[in-house]
């Protein structure tokens, strides 16, 4: 089974610009979440959807927004850049996002803000 | 909320020498526990995990056993190689379909 990708790998953008990031999760999982790693935060996370509908989402301000189509891929939207936006996006799905299902994450987005 | 400590790093050690990680939680409910590794340029791997008290995950020669009375979940390993230099997070689930995570431990094997 393929695992978990997101494209793009690397993208570089300036601020005040906005930015799309794809998840493609393993087939049949229909979860996705999303997580920012940056050396000084550590991982955080960013939201969850399940069949479309976010569940959970993570202290980030409104600039940051995902949605979930029907063949569960996901995307996350961060508009108006600010510098401290860079940083590496994880998505990593499960299949029916139960506290016990392990989450399997993709290779992530290296986004860098300029 | 829910919150994980993880001891800080680098650990730095040679080839055969024994790895432990220590991990504490804190947790409303009844979490699973996870133990992950980042590779660099890479995203993470599961490494071991475990979802009810004193449950042993187990793979790769890493051990960790979900202590529920300690609120522990450390990580262990009797002989470390080079390729399991690595960074490695402790993280809890609870019922809220999210993974909160440890600040990450970067490990380093010498030859």
């Amino acid at each position: 089974k393929a695992g978990v990708t997101q494209t793009p790998r690397y993208l570089i953008k300036t601020r005040g610009q906005q930015v799309t990031l794809s998840c493609s999760p393993i087939s049949g999982h229909r979860s996705v979440s999303w997580y920012q790693q940056t050396p000084g935060q550590g991982l955080q996370f960013l939201f969850e959807y399940f069949s479309e509908t976010q569940r959970n989402k993570g202290n980030f301000p409104g600039r940051f927004s995902g949605r979930q189509f029907s063949n569960s891929r996901s995307e996350m939207n961060v508009s108006t850049l600010e510098l401290g936006d860079s940083a590496l996006y994880l998505c990593a799905s499960s299949l029916a996002g139960q506290y016990e299902e392990t989450q399997y994450f993709g290779p992530g987005t290296r986004l860098l803000v300029l | 909320g829910d919150s994980v400590t993880q001891m800080e790093g680098p650990v730095t050690l040679s080839e055969e020498a024994f790895l432990t990680i220590n991990c504490t939680y804190t947790a409303t409910g009844y979490p699973s526990l996870f133990w992950y590794v980042q590779y660099p340029g890479e995203g993470l791997q599961l490494l071991l995990k475990a979802t009810k008290a004193d449950d042993k995950g187990s793979n790769k020669g890493f051990e960790a056993t979900y202590r529920k009375e300690t609120t522990s979940f450390h990580l262990e390993k009797g002989s470390v190689q080079v390729s399991d230099s690595a960074v490695y997070f402790c993280a809890l689930s609870d019922s809220d379909y999210k993974l909160s995570f440890g600040a990450g431990t970067t490990v380093t094997v010498r030859a």
